[in-house]
């Protein structure tokens, strides 16, 4: 298998603060990265994509932040609430044929009230 | 968002038995659903692609005369953990891409926690 991680890295942050997840991802080949949001028991919520002939994309909060030279992935939340406390994946398409998603092993946001 | 449903939420069975999981996309159409398993803290690993209308595709280590995969229609895949064993105990979660589109985001189901006791 790919991408198994014996452990999930933690981020603990205070409400209001912004966060920064990061993500280190394989295939310098990969051309369209995802980040998903999963909360306990539930399946993974897209959050904001970002195709490889980009650098920066922004949604409602958001910031998604690619580097391909160092094959790294950004996610920043502005205004972290307690609501966005969650394990926190990029995805990425490392073979447009098959279509089918590589998951990073993840990263908990936790946000302290 | 397109929406990807999963059934049964939750599942407990006895080992030596089969479990059958379904998957379908409520408002589009899916040649291609994904079958994925998560362990707790770990991340979301692929199992297999499955193919409407053909054999699905499994990923190295994945066998596939113990999670038979059929894809019927172009809305509903099945995943059925055949003969299950307590070490098949795990999170399993479904998705489906549109058809027609390669770089579009992926949608997933609520995942299906499976219990072999």
């Amino acid at each position: 298998g790919e991408s198994v991680g014996l452990h999930l890295p933690t981020l603990s942050v205070q409400e209001g603060d912004n966060s920064i997840i990061n993500c280190a991802y394989s295939n310098s080949a990969s051309d369209y990265f995802i980040w998903y949001k999963q909360e306990s028991g539930k399946g993974p919520q897209f959050i904001i994509d970002i195709r490889s002939n980009m650098d920066k994309r922004q949604g409602q909060r958001v910031t998604v932040l690619l580097n391909k030279t160092v094959k790294h992935l950004s996610l920043q939340i502005a205004a972290t609430q307690p609501g966005d406390s969650a394990v926190y994946f990029c995805a990425e398409n490392k073979d447009t044929g098959r279509r089918a998603l590589t998951f990073g092993s993840g990263t908990r946001l936790q946000v302290q009230p | 968002g397109a929406v990807v449903s999963q059934h049964p939420s939750w599942v407990i069975c006895k080992s030596g038995t089969s479990v059958k999981i379904e998957c379908r996309s409520l408002d589009f159409q899916a040649t291609t659903m994904f079958w994925y398993r998560q362990f707790p803290k770990q991340s979301l690993m692929l199992m297999a692609t499955s193919n409407e209308g053909s054999k699905a595709t499994y990923e190295q280590g994945v066998e596939k005369d113990k999670f038979l995969i059929n894809h019927a229609s172009l809305t509903l895949s099945t995943l059925t953990v055949t003969s299950a064993h307590p070490e098949d105990s795990s999170f399993y979660i479904c998705s489906a891409r549109k058809a027609g589109g390669v770089n579009t985001e992926a949608f997933f189901g609520q995942g299906t926690r499976l219990t072999v006791v």
